[in-house]
């Protein structure tokens, strides 16, 4: 596709359900990577993939997050058991190649947990 | 432990002033450097990215210096308009982490 797409733009969640927020990289990006991003702050890193592997996770809140990218393209970053601290807006980013490429953002996904 | 910081965090000014933004860091050890500009409710837009053998990049009247040693990097916006309103916001590719850090923006007003 033309940008980095994201789906869905806004998300309200009741503590304890599970979400699913889906990234669409731009065609022919092989690293793609999920920021989380609080009101008024900076994106901070989550995860990495450079096409289907998963080479950082580090910046994974906790173990009920989740994120995969099984065929290199879509990916998908999972929430179990929201928590009113997992409010927050999800960033996808790609980039052509590796980290020390230009990064291309998405729109954001915009949790809200209640 | 990476630090990015960017000073100030908001700023004012009248159409058609020239601008600076700062951003520094700690870790010298970077990749590049790279410069967003986002709008409310919005995803980043890329403005310019600097790689560490270079000292600036222009696009447009926008230009952006690295001073890796002195650990900064400048954001010079000529003639400002009042569509330049934004979060403006760096990221450092630090090599020793291995992951981009970003600073917590400059929210830039122009008034007409």
């Amino acid at each position: 596709g033309a940008g980095v797409s994201q789906s869905p733009r806004y998300k309200v969640a009741k503590r304890g359900q599970d979400v699913a927020l889906r990234c669409d990289p731009i065609s022919g990006h092989v690293s793609l990577f999920w920021y989380q991003q609080a009101l008024g702050q900076g994106p901070e890193f989550l995860t990495y993939f450079q096409n289907e592997a998963q080479l950082d996770k580090s910046g994974l809140p906790s173990d009920r997050f989740f994120a995969e990218r099984p065929e290199g393209s879509v990916s998908t970053l999972k929430i179990q058991r929201t928590q009113q601290e997992d409010s927050a807006v999800y960033l996808c980013a790609s980039s052509l190649g590796g980290f020390t490429g230009e990064l291309f953002f998405g729109e954001g996904s915009r949790l809200t947990v209640l | 432990k990476q630090e990015v910081t960017q000073i100030p965090a908001a700023l004012s000014v009248p159409e058609g002033e020239n601008l600076v933004l700062n951003c520094s860091f700690t870790d010298s050890a970077i990749y590049n450097l790279q410069w967003f500009r986002q709008d409310p409710g919005k995803g980043l837009t890329s403005l310019l990215l600097i790689q560490s053998s270079q000292r600036e990049q222009t696009s447009g009247r926008l230009n952006a210096s690295l001073d890796k040693s002195s650990g900064r990097s400048t954001l010079y916006i000529a003639a400002s308009q009042p569509g330049d309103s934004a979060t403006y916001l760096c990221a450092v590719y630090d090599t020793n982490a291995g992951k981009s850090t970003f600073g917590d923006g400059t929210t830039l007003t122009v008034k007409p």
